[in-house]
């Protein structure tokens, strides 16, 4: 069955660096791929929405790349800043999963920016 | 703001105790869900309401049950729970069916519930 693996340790930048997230899918390309912000005791919130047959989308200071070759996506935040650390949530819709009802969700890379 | 809200945002509850949890969508959408959310563990989904009918029940306890009057509101039923149902219950809604679209889905705060 399809797993997403995230970054497991939490990641530390500085202030104004830009930080990369990893998401690893290891089976079937999804038909599309979801990033989500999640802060502490909040809800998920949606990010950027990238589809199978679309390389890159960028939505101000944020980057998603998604290479089905290396089955991954990444997630950039440039000029990256305090008010960026959370936890972030990848999301891959799955097309085999019975009318194309499943959405799996990664377990999230928690991202700290040092000022 | 999200525009979906969840209430009570904190709930104890004792394992014979019978609790609800409410979900408001202001949004007009058509589907919502019910995700439970545990450390250690990704989203998991727990049930789909598409125009208030139900669509996806991934085999949850008959502990935790669903209603949905309208499209604008759904509920989350509790009772007997156990201790490992303590968890966060997060309400979403979607304008149409979300896993096939690549539809937004848009999350409520959450429902903190603790089983004692």
């Amino acid at each position: 069955s399809q797993k997403i693996e995230q970054n497991s340790e939490a990641l530390n930048i500085q202030e104004g660096k830009t930080a990369t997230l990893t998401c690893n899918y290891t089976n079937y390309s999804p038909a599309y791929l979801q990033w989500y912000r999640q802060d502490p005791g909040r809800g998920p919130v949606f990010l950027l929405l990238i589809r199978e047959n679309e390389k890159e989308k960028r939505k101000e200071r944020l980057k998603v790349t998604f290479d089905t070759t290396l089955k991954q996506s990444l997630f950039h935040i440039t000029a990256s800043q305090p008010a960026d650390s959370a936890t972030y949530l990848c999301a891959l819709g799955d097309p085999n999963a019975g009318n194309n009802r499943k959405l799996i969700w990664g377990l999230g890379t928690s991202l700290a920016v040092n000022p | 703001e999200t525009g979906v809200t969840q209430t009570p945002r904190h709930l104890v509850m004792g394992m014979t105790n019978k609790k609800s949890l409410k979900c408001e969508q202001h949004l007009g959408h058509n589907a919502m869900y019910w995700y439970k959310q545990s450390a250690k563990k990704p989203l998991e989904l727990m049930f789909v309401y598409s125009l208030e009918e139900r669509v996806e029940n991934n085999s949850v306890p008959s502990r935790f049950s669903p209603e949905c009057p309208n499209s604008s509101h759904l509920f989350l039923h509790l009772h007997t729970l156990q201790p490992e149902d303590s968890a966060l219950y997060l309400c979403a809604s979607s304008q149409v069916l979300a896993h096939s679209t690549g539809n937004t889905i848009y999350f409520g705060e959450g429902s903190w519930l603790t089983v004692v």
